[in-house]
């Protein structure tokens, strides 16, 4: 089973700009989290989507979105980008039925504003 | 304000011993712990979890231990090996917030020859 892939890995991006990633779960998982993760902060959450809604919101201003198809996948964008949105964007993905079940995680997208 | 707190940036263990790996938290609401172990340039990956109706859970070489009262959990490894080298997040969940995971900044272990 394929796990979770998120494009790009890497991206660097200007000040102001904004950015959009993509998250593919693994098959037959309908919730898809995103994470930030910066030096010693560890895993700040972001948002939830379940069967293309959005389930749970983390502390983050408006300028981070995001959303989920009917297949599953799911976007995360950033817009009008600051220097401090330099992070690694972790998605992660669960079967999502309020069970606990672990979440399972792609390699990241690692973004550089610069 | 920091709900689940990993207080050791780093830990050294000699190959063979034992690796304790601490994890407290504030909100006694918490009813699911999880450990997760994350390499560079990955992802996290599920280690083990715990219920809160639980005191330890045991998984191989890997046992997470449950103190509610004290709310503080830890992780033992035993015996270390190499490829356990890696940073050990801690991330905790309750049944009324759809089980979001908040999660401490992470323990790196180096675990030396």
């Amino acid at each position: 089973k394929a796990g979770v892939t998120q494009t790009p890995r890497y991206l660097i991006k200007t000040r102001g700009q904004q950015v959009t990633l993509s998250c593919s779960p693994i098959s037959g998982h309908r919730s898809v989290s995103w994470y930030q993760q910066t030096p010693g902060q560890g895993l700040q959450f972001l948002f939830e989507y379940f069967s293309e809604t959005q389930r749970n919101k983390g502390n983050f201003p408006g300028r981070f979105s995001g959303r989920q198809f009917s297949n599953s996948r799911s976007e995360m964008n950033v817009s009008t980008l600051e220097l401090g949105d330099s992070a690694l964007y972790l998605c992660a993905s669960s079967l999502g039925s309020f069970d606990n079940s672990p979440l399972h995680f792609g390699n990241g997208t690692r973004l550089t504003v610069t | 304000d920091q709900q689940v707190k990993q207080n050791s940036p780093s830990l050294s263990v000699q190959e063979g011993r034992i690796s304790i790996l601490n994890c407290d938290y504030t909100n006694s609401m918490f009813d699911y712990f999880l450990w997760y172990k994350k390499y560079p340039a990955e992802g996290p990956t599920f280690l083990i979890s715990i219920s809160s109706i639980k005191d330890k859970n045991e998984d191989g070489r890997f046992t997470v231990f449950l103190n509610k009262s004290a709310k503080h959990l830890s992780l033992h490894i035993v015996p270390s090996q190499p490829g356990d080298s890696a940073v050990y997040f801690c991330a905790a969940s309750r049944m009324d917030s759809n089980y979001q995971l908040i999660w401490g900044a992470g323990t790196k272990l180096i675990i030396k020859p």
